[in-house]
């Protein structure tokens, strides 16, 4: 059964830090993996996705890195504004044939940037 | 830009009642998801239905359950009698279906609360 871990729980940091979150799992046979940001009782934003044949991807001053092999991805925020506060979900896909694109949720990460 | 659209925002209803959660997909995807999160957990799947049936289904989606894409619209999550434990935020998703990954989006929430 594929299990979703993300650490840190929670982060703090001051606004213009770059930061790393990170996102592990545990089966490898993942299709892709999706970033999500979650605002305080909001529905779920979808950031960026990484097909698992790629190494990562770019929007803006976010930058998602997979290592599929390893299990882990890392999702990076240049920059980072207090504008980026939320929590940030890394959700995997499972690979073959009866998958229909059910996606497995990490606890995310609560973000706070402060002035 | 096209969206998920969800109704009602929030439901309050009584332990027994059934109730029904609306939702319309973005008008091109195939693909149609319901996920909940109960407060404080992580956001998990339900169900997924692809050309009018159920093609994949978690343990939580038991009797209780079911699904429906009454229009060429609407797809609807339906709870015939509700328990406490249905408290949750519950979170319609979809995707266009095309041959290589293509991300999901997610809806606002039904913040279902069961008296």
């Amino acid at each position: 059964k594929q299990e979703v871990t993300q650490i840190p729980a929670a982060l703090s940091v001051p606004e213009g830090e770059n930061l790393v979150l990170n996102c592990s799992f545990t089966d490898s046979a993942i299709y892709n993996l999706q970033w999500f940001r979650q605002d305080p009782g909001k529905g779920l934003t979808s950031l960026l996705l990484i097909q698992s044949s790629q190494r990562e991807q770019t929007s803006g001053r976010l930058n998602a890195s997979l290592d599929k092999s390893s299990g882990r991805s890392t999702l990076y925020i240049a920059a980072s504004q207090p504008g980026d506060s939320a929590t940030y979900l890394c959700a995997v896909r499972p690979t073959g044939g009866t998958s229909y694109g059910k996606l497995t949720f990490g606890q995310g990460t609560i973000l706070t940037v402060h002035p | 830009e096209p969206e998920v659209t969800q109704t009602p925002s929030h439901q309050v209803t009584q332990m027994g009642q059934e109730v029904i959660l609306r939702c319309v997909p973005i008008s091109n995807h195939l693909y149609f998801y319901w996920y909940r999160q109960i407060l404080g957990q992580k956001v998990e799947f339900l169900v997924s239905f692809y050309n009018n049936e159920i093609s994949e289904k978690s343990e939580i989606f038991d009797d209780q359950f079911s699904v429906e894409r009454p229009d060429g619209s609407n797809f609807t999550l339906k709870i015939r009698s509700t328990k406490l434990e249905d408290s949750a935020m519950y979170f319609c998703a979809s995707r266009v279906g095309l041959a290589g990954g293509r991300e999901q989006f997610f809806g606002p929430g039904t913040r279902l609360t069961v008296l």
